[in-house]
């Protein structure tokens, strides 16, 4: 079964400051498809940022990047320069062959003022 | 982006009645819909994957009987809530891909259910 693992239920940065989110997966598949989705308070899910597996080149997104790395599974996102509006939860995802897209638990992010 | 809209955005009903929640694509074709359920403070479960014009494919756990599915066509999909009991009282997400669009997925706003 696939999965992902968020292993930071929670983070507080300094706004202007850059943070981490950290996610793991595991899968068997060859091809496949990551991304960082974000939800704010408002609860509406929003697409921060996604991966293809068969690149290697990671994603960038003005301020949001990734850094994939295939062998270790491992899909972590890098907020630079922290705002306030980045206050929120942040969900890594995953997508397999059934274009079904499974969660992690979440991280969720304060930025402080 | 493309634009998900889900109504209602929250609903009371008493317990034992049925609950529908209406999951639409406004300006694209979706051929394929997702329906999530989010405790609070807990990720998106997956609770069934649709497609236009066949029957849903549950989750393992998700009571089919209890939570129907309908995907009758390319820009409405409906998640009916049978029964309806407390510990259905959850916050409901649906996601809707385009169709030939590779990988995007856009997401309602949610709905929230009560049941009394």
């Amino acid at each position: 079964a696939q999965t992902v693992t968020q292993s930071q239920p929670e983070m507080s940065v300094q706004e202007a400051e850059t943070v981490t989110l950290s996610c793991t997966y595991d899968t068997s598949e060859s091809n496949y498809y990551l991304f960082w989705y974000k939800q704010p308070p408002s609860r509406q899910m929003i697409l921060v940022i996604r991966q293809e597996a068969y690149k290697q080149q990671n994603a960038t997104e003005n301020r949001f990047s990734v850094n994939f790395q295939k062998a270790a599974k491992s899909f972590s996102l890098k907020i630079s320069d922290s705002q306030l509006g980045d206050t929120a939860m942040y969900f890594c995802a995953f997508m397999n062959r059934d274009d079904k897209i499974i969660f992690g638990k979440g991280t969720r992010l304060h930025i402080l003022p | 982006g493309a634009v998900v809209s889900q109504h209602p955005s929250w609903v009371i009903c008493k317990s034992g009645t049925s609950v529908k929640i209406e999951c639409r694509s406004l300006d694209f074709q979706a051929t394929t819909m997702f329906w999530y359920r989010q405790f609070p403070k807990q990720s998106l479960m997956l609770m069934a994957t649709s497609n236009e014009g066949s029957k849903a494919t549950y989750e393992q756990g998700v009571e089919k009987d209890k939570f129907l599915i309908n995907h009758a066509s390319l820009t409405l999909s409906t998640l009916t809530v049978t029964s309806a009991h407390p510990e259905d009282s959850s916050f409901y997400i649906c996601s809707a891909r385009v169709a030939g669009s590779g990988t995007e997925a856009f997401f309602g706003q949610g709905t929230r259910l009560t049941v009394v």
